[in-house]
């Protein structure tokens, strides 16, 4: 696609159930990035793709969240048992290669309130 | 723990001045730098990025790095009110393998008529 599309664009659930984000990467770019920004707040890493495989989860907050890219391409990302601390917007952003003189295109994140 | 410090402000300027806007790094590994403008509401989106030390110009734009003193900076010269936003300053370290971005939490810059 022309940029890197996010759904849905805003998201609101009760406190303990799961949602799931949806990210389709820009057509080509092997690299996915999922950010989450909380108001007032810096852009908080979450976790990297590179192709299917995940070589960086670290910055996952707890095992309530988790994220899976299928076919090289579209990614979501899972939060079960969401809390009200997990209100942010949540971003994905994609890279030609990951490489450090590939920057990143984002999406228009996902608005999610946890009520 | 990576930082990436800017200072908040809001800096203010007057329509047609030049606004400079600052970001501090701490890891001396980091070789990518990155300046993204972010409107209230919106993503993110790429002004410019810089690998080598010195300045490099983009229209308005003039990205500057020291990397001895670890320290990059934007400059918009000619400055409008459509340049009124946040501006995040990002740091790449590709040194665990991971070409992760860190962010500093941004700099809202308003531009005065």
């Amino acid at each position: 696609g022309a940029g890197v599309s996010q759904s849905p664009s805003n998201k609101v659930t009760e406190k303990g159930k799961d949602v799931e984000l949806r990210c389709d990467p820009i057509s080509g770019h092997t690299a996915l990035y999922w950010y989450r920004q909380s108001l007032g707040q810096g852009l908080e890493f979450l976790i990297y793709f590179q192709g299917n495989s995940a070589p960086d989860k670290s910055g996952l907050p707890s095992d309530r969240f988790s994220a899976e890219r299928t076919g090289g391409s579209v990614s979501t990302l899972t939060i079960q048992r969401t809390q009200q601390e997990d209100s942010a917007v949540y971003l994905c952003a994609s890279s030609r290669d990951g490489s450090t003189d590939s920057p990143l295109h984002f999406g228009n994140g996902t608005r999610l309130t946890v009520t | 723990q990576k930082e990436v410090e800017q200072n908040s402000g809001p800096l203010s300027v007057p329509e047609g001045a030049i606004a400079s806007l600052n970001c501090t790094y701490s890891d001396r590994g980091s070789q990518s730098f990155f300046w993204y403008r972010q409107y209230s509401g919106k993503s993110p989106e790429l002004i410019m990025f810089i690998y080598s030390n010195g300045d490099k110009e983009d229209g308005r734009f003039t990205a500057q790095l020291n990397k001895a003193s670890q320290y990059v900076s934007l400059l918009i010269r000619d400055s409008q009110p459509s340049d009124s936003a946040t501006y995040l300053c990002a740091v790449v370290d590709s040194g665990a393998g991971s070409y992760q971005l860190t962010f500093g939490k941004g700099t809202k810059l308003s531009v005065i008529p």
